[in-house]
């Protein structure tokens, strides 16, 4: 059974720091990794996807990597700012069933002034 | 924005009653999928529809039915509604090609039951 991990859980940094949100899965079995921003009460925004053949995807202050024979991905994010406060989600595409996405629980980021 | 469009964005109802949520899906996408996001929580896939036949299922019970149309837009009824069936419920809509997957959220509906 796939298993994501977010570590993380919660994150508060100043505002300018370079940052790594961790993301851990069980099984390599994946098709790609995704990860998503969410704002309070509010949907989904895909913010980088990397195929399982990838090994990172950039974009902006965004880096997104990935290693599947560990089972891991980071988004490292440059230069923070209070507008990237947000929950930050990963989720992989789990080619055991039907393409099914299986998500961490979040990162909660709050960048402080 | 995405292109993903679902309504309404937020509906209240009492145990036992039944709801229909909608999502049109970004133009040119043949895929949906449906997903709970209890509070605090991660997503739950519920189901995905792929060229209006029902293409995989989560963990959810029969009372959680799902219906895609020839345009591709895309509805999920719930029955008898329990007290646990309050959450976020997001729909995103893929195109269906290897290698793809990316998939495009909606901003969801915030379903309360009382």
């Amino acid at each position: 059974k796939q298993e994501v991990t977010q570590i993380p859980a919660a994150l508060s940094v100043p505002e300018g720091e370079n940052l790594v949100l961790n993301c851990s899965f069980t099984d390599s079995a994946i098709y790609n990794l995704q990860w998503f921003r969410q704002d309070p009460g509010k949907g989904l925004t895909s913010l980088l996807l990397i195929q399982s053949s990838q090994r990172e995807q950039t974009s902006g202050r965004l880096n997104a990597s990935l290693d599947k024979s560990s089972g891991r991905s980071t988004l490292y994010i440059a230069a923070s700012q209070p507008g990237d406060s947000a929950t930050y989600l990963c989720a992989d595409t789990y080619a055991g069933n039907n393409r099914k996405l299986i998500w961490g629980l979040g990162t909660s980021l709050a960048v402080n002034p | 924005e995405t292109g993903v469009t679902q309504s309404p964005t937020h509906l209240i109802k009492t145990r036992g009653q039944q709801v229909t949520l909608r999502c049109s899906s970004q133009s040119g996408h043949n895929t949906v999928s449906w997903y709970q996001q209890a509070l605090g929580q991660g997503p739950q896939f519920i189901f995905q529809y792929y060229r209006e036949e029902e293409n995989g299922r989560g963990n959810f019970p029969p009372r959680f039915s799902g219906l895609q149309f020839p345009n591709y837009s895309s509805e999920l009824n719930v029955n008898a509604l329990e007290l646990d069936d309050s959450a976020l419920y997001l729909c995103a809509s893929s195109l269906a090609l290897a290698g793809a997957d990316t998939q495009y959220f909606g901003p969801g509906t915030r379903l309360t039951v009382l």
